[in-house]
């Protein structure tokens, strides 16, 4: 069964600093990666996909994140933090074969500080 | 174009009462999902419809969870007997065609349910 962990409840960044969200991943075979945002009274925004190719993928808002196999991880980063940027932001992964629907993290707390 | 809408947006109810939630997803998509958000526990999967599929129902955590999709289109979650551990946001999500090929799913804003 695949598993997604974020190990941060809360990362806290000042804003204009890079920042960075962690996301590790189980998976039998390939992973299909995903990073979605909640923002308050919201429901889940999507963000940014790896499904094959260039490690590096590139989504909304700035955002970009590197799948990393070796390490069976997929962070989620931005060069330069905006106040806006605060959020719940969840990962979510499924294995790219069958119908397993996603399996997402618990989220992690992002706050930028003015 | 409209996005996933879900009604009602909050929900009161006593413990032992029937609820309905409601999930309208976008126009042309044949997949249709359920979870559930609790403080701390991220996103639970419910329930999975795709086409006229049998649904994925390996997530519903209990017998007194259901859920129907008419038409291919609207869906209804029902939980019999609520109980107080069901409070929680009931988010529903939609899909051009099911999960081949990696494809997003599009979330609604959620049902925030409150079993007294």
């Amino acid at each position: 069964a695949q598993s997604v962990a974020q190990p941060e409840d809360q990362v806290n960044v000042a804003e204009g600093n890079p920042l960075t969200v962690k996301c590790t991943y189980s998976v039998s075979g390939n992973p299909y990666l995903f990073w979605y945002v909640q923002y308050p009274n919201r429901g889940l925004q999507f963000l940014l996909k790896y499904i094959t190719g260039d490690n590096l993928v590139k989504g909304s808002y700035g955002f970009e994140a590197e799948f990393n196999k070796s390490q069976t991880s997929f962070h989620l980063k931005k060069p330069s933090a905006l106040v806006s940027d605060s959020a719940l932001y969840f990962c979510a992964v499924r294995p790219s074969s069958g119908n397993t629907p996603l399996v997402f993290g618990k989220g992690t707390r992002l706050s930028v500080i003015a | 174009g409209a996005g996933v809408s879900q009604s009602p947006s909050n929900k009161v109810t006593e413990k032992g009462k029937d609820v309905e939630l409601r999930c309208d997803p976008i126009s042309g998509h044949t997949a249709l999902y359920w979870y559930r958000q609790s403080l701390g526990q991220g996103l639970e999967f419910l329930i999975y419809f795709q086409g006229n599929s049998a649904p994925d129902k390996s997530g519903l955590p209990s017998d007194r969870f259901s859920a129907e999709r008419t038409g291919g289109s609207v869906s209804t979650l029902t939980i019999q007997r609520t109980q107080q551990e069901d409070s929680a946001v009931y988010l529903c999500a939609s899909s051009p065609q099911g999960l081949a090929g990696g494809r997003e799913q599009f979330f609604g804003p959620g049902t925030r349910l409150t079993v007294l």
